[in-house]
């Protein structure tokens, strides 16, 4: 079984300052890694995936994240954020071997982009 | 371009009464997933189908909930009688289950947010 902890319920932070939100996961087996963003009012959309190859995924928005397998990490960073990405951000973790399978989602950050 | 659609979008309804959300996938997409977020619980998966059977419904109240696939473009969520503690918003969303290409992503819904009063 898979789980994913979200370190920081809450973040704020000035815009054009850079931002990390951190994602921790527990899995037995190996995994597809993402980051969805959920702005106010919307469903969730895809940020970025891990699926294999480099560590370093970029995403839209000028998001990128790293996979760590030894830290079972995949934190997403900005260099320089804007006031549009005040939103909930989501990670998730699939298993590689069940195809079609369920997605196993964090609680959530919400990041604050204040002027 | 190819979406997700659900409806209602807004539901208010009074305790007892039944309710009926439904979520149309994206065409050639073969695995339903239904979730809920709130506040307190965050996003729960409630439900999901594979090619219209149901794989998953464990997270599922089973006394007042029930979920279909009339359809391989229709997935009804049914709550009936609803209750206050209902109150939520319920996303669906859909993929290609067993496509190896497809990494299980999943492509979400606009949510329907419902109110139970």
């Amino acid at each position: 079984a898979q789980s994913v902890t979200q370190l920081d319920s809450q973040v704020p932070v000035f815009e054009e300052a850079p931002v990390e939100l951190r994602c921790n996961y527990s899995s037995s087996v190996s995994v597809y890694l993402f980051w969805y963003v959920q702005y106010p009012n919307q469903g969730l959309q895809l940020l970025l995936k891990y699926l294999s190859g480099s560590t370093l995924v970029k995403g839209i928005n000028g998001f990128e994240a790293e996979f760590n397998k030894s830290q079972t990490s995949f934190h997403l960073r900005k260099p320089s954020v804007h006031i549009s990405d005040t939103a909930e951000y989501f990670c998730a973790v699939s298993d590689r071997g069940n195809q079609g399978g369920k997605l196993i989602f964090g609680q959530g950050t919400e990041l604050s982009v204040k002027p | 371009d190819a979406r997700v659609t659900q409806t209602p979008r807004d539901k208010v309804t009074e305790m007892g009464q039944e309710v009926t959300m439904r979520c149309q996938p994206i065409l050639g997409h073969n695995t339903v997933f239904w979730y809920r977020q709130t506040m307190m619980q965050g996003l729960e998966l409630l439900a999901y189908f594979r090619n219209r059977a149901p794989l998953d419904d464990s997270g599922m109240p089973k006394d007042r909930f029930s979920a279909e696939m009339p359809d391989a473009t229709l997935a009804t969520l049914k709550i009936q009688p609803s209750e206050p503690r209902d109150s939520a918003v319920y996303f669906c969303a859909s993929g290609l289950g067993q496509v190896p290409s497809s990494y299980n992503e999943q492509f979400f819904g606009p949510g329907t947010r419902l109110t139970v009063l």
